[in-house]
Order: C-alpha cells, then structure tokens, then sequence
C-alpha cells in the first residue's frame, strides 16, 4: 500500500505478557518514528530510526520497550513484562530523511490500540 | 528543552472562523508544523511555517511569530469535518524528531 500500515490493529493480552507491535513505513522513507498516545493525549515520542540505526532512544520509558528495524523497512517494537499503564495507542510514523532540510512531514499510520487486563 | 502549549479545547459553529493558538519555549527550533487527527484515526499534516508570517493552504491558515513564541492555526469556513485535533509541534534544531504539543479538540456544532 502507498501509506504506513501498522499490526495488529488492536491487541488485548493480560498483564504480564509481551507483545510485539509492527510497523511498515512508506516505501523509500529511510527515517521511521514511534509515538505513544494515551486516550486525550498528545503524542509521547518513544524512538526514532534513520535507517536501521536508532540514534535516538531517550522517550523509551523503561528497559520493558525495544525497537529494532532491518533492512531499512519494517520495525517491529517490543513491550516485554506488560503493565496496565501500558495501555494506549502506538503510532508509528515514517518520513524522507529528515537530515538537513528542516521540513519532512511525518506520515503516520492507524495505530495499534493496546490494552492491558 | 521544548514546551509547547495549546488549548486543550475549542468550539465553534459551522461556516464560522475559529483560531487555535500554540505558544511554545524552547531553545531554537525549524519551524512549526500542524497535524490534524481525527477520533480513532492517524495524525496527518496540514502545514508548516518556516518563516515568520502566514502561510494560507485553502480554508486553512497558519502564522508564526518566532519573536512572540506564539503560532496559530486559522480555519475558516468550518464544515463538520473540520472536527477533530489539532496538534502543533516543532523540531528542535538538534534533533531529528518532533515535539508535539498536548492538542486542541475542536468540535464544530451546525
């Protein structure tokens, strides 16, 4: 498809478990974001990638969440040992680089609405 | 770091002109950027500012003044449609992400 498609669209799993949350950017988007958005929030920044490298990890909020991208592609991010306030929305974005031009819109995907029991 | 502040909601009527405002502090930044997300949907881009100044794409406006620290986003001719967040953000010059403000509800009654 020609925008970032993220899965599962929704994810219910216990409290305790790990889930794992996947994104596919845009084609030929080298920078690759994830954000955090709580129910009336705005978007919590958690990692950013510019290709496979994440020079960026300081929004992860505790060493549960990872996030690794191969190829320059997909990105799949990882919540290990799940908590209730776990829960909410995770968007993943994608853009051109963003290096020295100042202006790359990011292109967002649906989601992925998590809860936790 | 950078801070940006917005109200959280805004209401108007259809036809009408409604302005959400952003003020922000940070230590230098490109431009400001808006998105637009609808209830359950992806945020999607609706402009950015660069420059001082305003910046018209159709029914919809945004001015920034980096001597004021203030920014708004101008929609005129509200349609229904029009209801949703509206989140402001910035890119600091030292980084490669954004930094979003907390979002506006605008809710558009006929």
């Amino acid at each position: 498809g020609a925008g970032v498609s993220q899965s599962p669209s929704n994810k219910v799993t216990e409290k305790g478990k790990d889930v794992e949350l996947r994104c596919d950017p845009i084609s030929g988007h080298t920078a690759l974001y994830w954000y955090r958005q709580s129910l009336g929030q705005g978007l919590e920044f958690l990692i950013y990638f510019q290709g496979n490298s994440a020079p960026d990890k300081s929004g992860l909020p505790s060493d549960r969440f990872s996030a690794e991208r191969t190829g320059g592609s997909v990105s799949t991010l990882t919540i290990q040992r799940t908590q209730q306030e776990d829960s909410a929305v995770y968007l993943c974005a994608s853009s051109l680089n963003p290096g020295p031009l100042p202006n790359q819109p990011q292109h967002f995907g649906d989601g992925t609405r998590l809860s936790i029991l | 770091g950078q801070s940006l502040e917005q109200p959280s909601e805004v209401t108007a009527v259809e036809g009408a002109i409604v302005q959400i405002n952003c003020t922000y502090q940070t230590s230098g930044f490109y431009g400001l950027s808006w998105y637009q997300q609808h209830d359950g949907g992806a945020p999607t881009f609706l402009s950015y500012n660069a420059l001082d100044g305003l910046e018209e794409t159709g029914r919809f406006s945004s001015f920034l003044s980096r001597s004021d620290s203030y920014g708004y986003l101008l929609l005129q001719e509200l349609q229904m449609k029009d209801s949703a967040s509206y989140f402001c953000a910035v890119r600091p010059v030292q980084d490669s992400t954004l930094t979003f403000g907390k979002g506006t509800m605008l809710l558009v009654s006929p």
